[in-house]
C-alpha cells in the first residue's frame, strides 16, 4: 500500500481540465516536504512532469501545473490531448521514516 | 547528457540473491548533493522506492525491506550496485535506477530491467 494517496483514474475529453489529487501526512508533505510529479507513458519508464510542487522541466508544456497546500497536492493537465493517456505518480520524502515516498499512481484516460 | 542503464539477469530463483547494476554517465557521484535511487514496479503496480546512496557514500534504504537490501558505489566505474538477498515471486518487477541533484526527486531514469522471480 502506497504512502502517499492519489485516485486509480480519471478521465476527461480532448480539451478539457483534469486534476489529480495527492494526499499525504504530517510526516511527508505536511512537514514541509516538496511533492514531485512523473509522467510513465504505457511501457516506458517514469519522466519527471514536476518537480518541488509547482516548477516544470525544460521541455514540459505548460499544460501541466502543479500545486500544493497543507498535507496535500495536485496536478493539473489543462487543454487535454491524446498523448497525455499515462500514468502519473506524486512522490514526496517522508522524515520518520527516511524514505522516499510514491502515490499509488493515477491512470489518466482521454475519453 | 545524463544516462544511465541497468543490467543484471532477467529470471532468478526463489531464495537467490539478487544484483543489479546501475552504468551512468554525465554526472559525478564525487559532485556534493547527487545521489542514485532505485525504484521498483512489479507488473501493473506502483513505484516503490528501495534504496539510495549519495555523493557522501550514505545509504537510506526502505524500511520494509532493509534487512534484505544493499547498495554500494564504484566512483572509477560510474556504478552502482543494488543486492536484494531471499528473493520472492512477489518481487517480480521492473526495477529502475535514477538520479538525483539535492533535492528530494528523481530527474533521470534509466529504461528498466525487468526481473521474473520463479523456480
Amino acid at each position: 500500500q502506497s504512502v502517499l494517496t492519489q485516485p486509480p483514474s480519471v478521465s476527461g475529453a480532448p480539451g478539457q481540465r483534469v486534476t489529480i489529487s495527492c494526499t499525504g501526512s504530517s510526516s511527508d508533505i505536511g512537514a514541509g516536504y516538496d511533492v514531485h510529479w512523473y509522467q510513465q507513458l504505457p511501457g516506458t519508464a517514469p519522466k519527471l512532469l514536476i518537480y518541488g510542487n509547482n516548477n516544470r522541466p525544460s521541455g514540459v508544456p505548460d499544460r501541466f501545473s502543479g500545486s500544493k497546500s497543507g498535507t496535500s497536492a495536485s496536478l493539473a493537465i489543462t487543454g487535454l490531448q491524446a498523448d497525455d493517456e499515462a500514468d502519473y505518480y506524486c512522490q514526496s520524502y517522508d522524515s520518520v521514516v527516511i524514505s522516499w515516498v510514491f502515490g499509488g499512481g493515477t491512470k489518466v484516460t482521454v475519453l | 547528457q545524463i544516462t544511465l542503464k541497468e543490467s543484471g539477469p532477467t529470471l532468478v530463483k526463489p531464495t537467490q540473491t539478487l544484483t543489479l547494476t546501475c552504468t551512468f554517465s554525465g554526472f559525478s557521484l564525487r559532485t556534493s548533493g547527487v545521489g542514485v535511487g532505485w525504484i521498483r514496479q512489479p507488473p501493473g503496480e506502483a513505484l516503490e522506492w528501495l534504496a539510495d546512496i549519495d555523493w557522501n557514500g550514505e545509504e537510506t534504504y526502505s524500511p520494509s525491506l532493509k534487512r534484505r537490501l544493499t547498495i554500494t558505489m564504484d566512483l572509477s566505474k560510474n556504478q552502482v550496485v543494488l543486492t536484494m538477498t531471499d528473493m520472492d515471486p512477489v518481487d517480480t518487477a521492473t526495477f529502475y535506477c535514477a538520479y538525483r541533484r539535492a533535492s528530494h526527486y528523481f530527474a533521470h531514469w534509466g529504461r528498466g530491467s525487468l526481473v521474473s522471480v520463479t523456480s
